[in-house]
């Protein structure tokens, strides 16, 4: 069964580059069959997609966070990562990875609170 | 504001029989599979239902999926204190060329 674990720093500053690293174990980022995906959920507040990346390095993202977004995949170390840049209070959030097939997210990371602040 | 529309809460009785709406557009529901999935306090999302009524492996046949048109529905029988949670309704949006989620809903069991 595939489990996801995100890792990355809890604090960031404003105005700097959030960035987070999924290890996955007991799947493969290689498979053909899954997309690799980032999701957020501010305190309080419901679940925002903030995209996903293909084995092959095809992405796609939330145009409304599109032009901060960047979505990588290291398939040596089974990883993918997020980088967020130009962070706001409005980026605090838990930031889950997560495996999607189709239109669906079938397996979920536990999370990691990010909290922008100076 | 999110794109799928859910009711921010619903309740009923232990026992009882509650649904949850989500409605969406030809964009996204009317043309893609929807997921439904829950939140219990503290935890990360759980797949609930896949592709519309598609209940993954260990979940109870007390929850069940159905969409009609630009809305979907899930439905959950005999209900249990141990669902109270908040869910969400997910799916693609084909116009936007992004994942789409409902507000969520909470779920009191009374």
């Amino acid at each position: 069964q595939v489990q996801l674990q995100e890792s990355g720093p809890g604090l960031v500053k404003p105005s700097e580059t959030l960035s987070l690293t999924c290890t996955v174990s007991g799947g493969s980022v290689s498979s053909g069959s899954y997309y690799w995906s980032w999701i957020r959920q501010p305190p309080g507040k419901g679940l925002e997609w903030i995209g996903y990346i293909y084995y092959s390095g095809g992405t796609k993202y939330n145009p409304s966070l599109k032009s901060r977004v960047t979505i990588s995949v290291d398939t040596s170390k089974n990883q993918f990562s997020l980088k967020l840049s130009s962070v706001t209070a409005a980026d605090t959030a838990v930031y889950y990875c997560a495996r999607e097939q189709g239109t669906t997210i079938n397996s979920w990371g536990q999370g990691t609170l990010v909290t922008v602040s100076s | 504001q999110s794109v799928l529309t859910q009711p921010p809460s619903v309740s009923a009785a232990p026992g009882q029989k509650v649904t949850i709406s989500c409605s969406g557009s030809s964009s996204n529901i009317g043309n893609n599979y929807v997921s439904w999935y829950q939140q219990l306090p503290g935890t990360a999302p759980k797949l609930l239902i896949s592709d519309n009524n598609k209940r993954p492996s260990g979940i109870p046949d007390r929850f069940s999926g159905s969409k009609s048109g630009t809305s979907a529905t899930l439905g959950i029988t005999g209900l249990q204190t141990g669902d109270e949670a908040d869910y969400y309704c997910g799916t693609w949006d084909s116009s936007l060329s992004a994942g789409v989620f409902g507000g969520g809903t909470k779920l009191t069991v009374l």
